[in-house]
């Protein structure tokens, strides 16, 4: 099984900065992953999927990148509703499919 | 717009059984692979099962192999989950949530998701 780490476990960041998420996976998972936005009550929602390439709708200040064992989820000019738990996923190997355990982003 | 609703959630007891069903629409449903994956209260997300688009395999997560079954209803369009000899550790909200690959081999990620349903094994 592919052990996904993400951290911090929380990130605190005043609105309008940078938030940067780490995502890291047990063994080489290449560029098959995928990141989802979950907010309090609601479905995850597909960010970005392939390491780097935003989903349908997904506004252009979030933007992933990495490969093989080291991910990153980059949020810039961070608005309120972006308040949320943000899991990355990996598709590599399975079964199992493998999600880490989240990163909570806070407004400070 | 594509729409995926859960039902048949609830509490049942140590050792029951629950059956899930998920109600899609806005999409051709026999052309994408389907997923369930569930949350634990306050945790994060574990991957449960998926089908695929014709439902010719099937693949479980070890925790729940031999005691979970998926299927899907090409009339109906819905997507299910029977729950058997169900744990207090299956408690979970669970989401069924689509593949976003048109035929053929999956991508083994999720592109829309439901609202999820909860499920409670307690005595």
């Amino acid at each position: 099984e592919t052990v996904m780490t993400q951290s911090p476990a929380t990130l605190s960041v005043f609105p309008g900065e940078g938030a940067t998420l780490s995502c890291r996976a047990s063994h080489s998972v290449n560029r098959n992953l995928a990141w989802y936005q979950q907010k309090p009550g609601q479905a995850p929602r597909l960010l970005i999927y392939d390491a780097s390439t935003r989903a349908t709708g997904i506004p252009a200040r979030f933007s992933g990148s990495g490969s093989a064992t080291h991910f990153t989820l980059t949020i810039t000019n961070l608005q309120s509703e972006d308040v949320a738990l943000y899991y990355c996923q990996q598709y590599n190997t399975w079964p199992p499919l493998t999600f880490g355990g989240g990163t909570r982003v806070e407004i400070k | 717009q594509v729409q995926l609703v859960e039902s048949g959630g609830g509490v049942v007891q140590p050792g029951g059984s629950l059956r899930l069903s998920c109600a899609t629409s806005g999409f051709t449903f026999g052309n994408y692979g389907m997923h369930w994956v569930r949350q634990a209260p306050g945790k994060g997300l574990e991957w449960v099962a998926l089908i695929w688009y014709d439902g010719s395999s099937q693949y479980y997560a070890d925790s729940v192999k031999g005691r979970f079954t998926v299927s899907r209803d090409h009339s109906k369009n819905t997507f299910n989950l029977q729950m058997n000899s169900l744990r207090v550790d299956d408690t979970a909200v669970y989401f069924c949530a689509r593949d976003p690959t048109l035929f053929g081999e999956l991508s083994y990620y999720f592109d829309f998701w439901g609202q999820g349903i909860p499920v409670t094994v307690s005595s």
